[in-house]
């Protein structure tokens, strides 16, 4: 079963803007991915947050987790066309190497 | 980062015949091997996990027999959906892990059953 939630469910901006996307889990977690997928392709794994960390950088993404309100959060800085994808989490239990994902979140960036 | 692959990519066949897809790691050996459906505009669903060398474990509701997985080897995993119907026509993702936390995924194969 699903556990993870992602919202909103779709998001529409203009380019240059920042877009967040949050997710939200049930369970203890062992780590929370972020995953990104282009309209009829496969994911693309974007950055790892463990669980005793509380925020993580790679480039114009910032993710953040807050393990009391198992919450994750996504944001996309200065976001551009080629940004248009859908954007999944997946949280990892610990003593399991089955993650968990999300229903995703559909982001639509406008040139 | 680690590639997969996913063989076809695309394909269309008659109801009533099956269709092999295959999934390789093409730079690291695989352990484990994932393989998903995913309906349009939602999110993965797991079929079932496979470890080289032993029989897949597959998730409730998944009929084993319907989807046949073969994990050979380290760099390969097959799923061969027999009997194939229309409503097994989906987006079939297969992911791949050599035990470290990520996984990584393929392309993905678009199966159309007419």
């Amino acid at each position: 079963s699903q556990q993870g939630e992602e919202d909103p469910q779709a998001l529409s901006i203009q380019e240059g803007e920042n877009a967040t996307m949050n997710c939200s889990y049930k369970t203890s977690i062992n780590n929370l991915q972020w995953y990104r997928q282009n309209s009829g392709r496969g994911l693309v794994h974007l950055i790892l947050i463990r669980s005793n960390e509380r925020e993580k950088h790679s480039g114009r993404l910032r993710v953040t987790l807050d393990t009391s309100k198992k919450s994750s959060s996504l944001l996309i800085t200065a976001s551009r066309a080629a940004d248009t994808a859908s954007y999944f989490c997946a949280s990892l239990k610990g003593g399991s190497y089955i993650p968990t994902f999300g229903r995703g979140t559909s982001l639509i960036v406008h040139p | 980062g680690a590639v997969v692959s996913q063989h076809p990519s695309r394909v269309i066949c008659k109801s009533g015949t099956s269709v092999k897809i295959e999934c390789r790691s093409l730079d690291f050996q695989a352990t484990t091997m994932f393989w998903y459906r995913q309906f349009p505009k939602q999110s993965l669903m797991l079929m079932a996990t496979s470890n080289e060398g032993s029989k897949a474990t597959y998730e409730q509701g998944v009929e084993k027999d319907k989807f046949l997985i073969n994990h050979a080897s380290l760099t390969l995993s097959t799923l061969t959906v027999t009997s194939a119907h229309p409503e097994d026509s989906s987006f079939y993702i297969c992911s791949a892990t050599s035990g470290a936390d990520t996984q990584y995924f393929g392309p993905g194969t678009r199966l159309t059953v007419l």
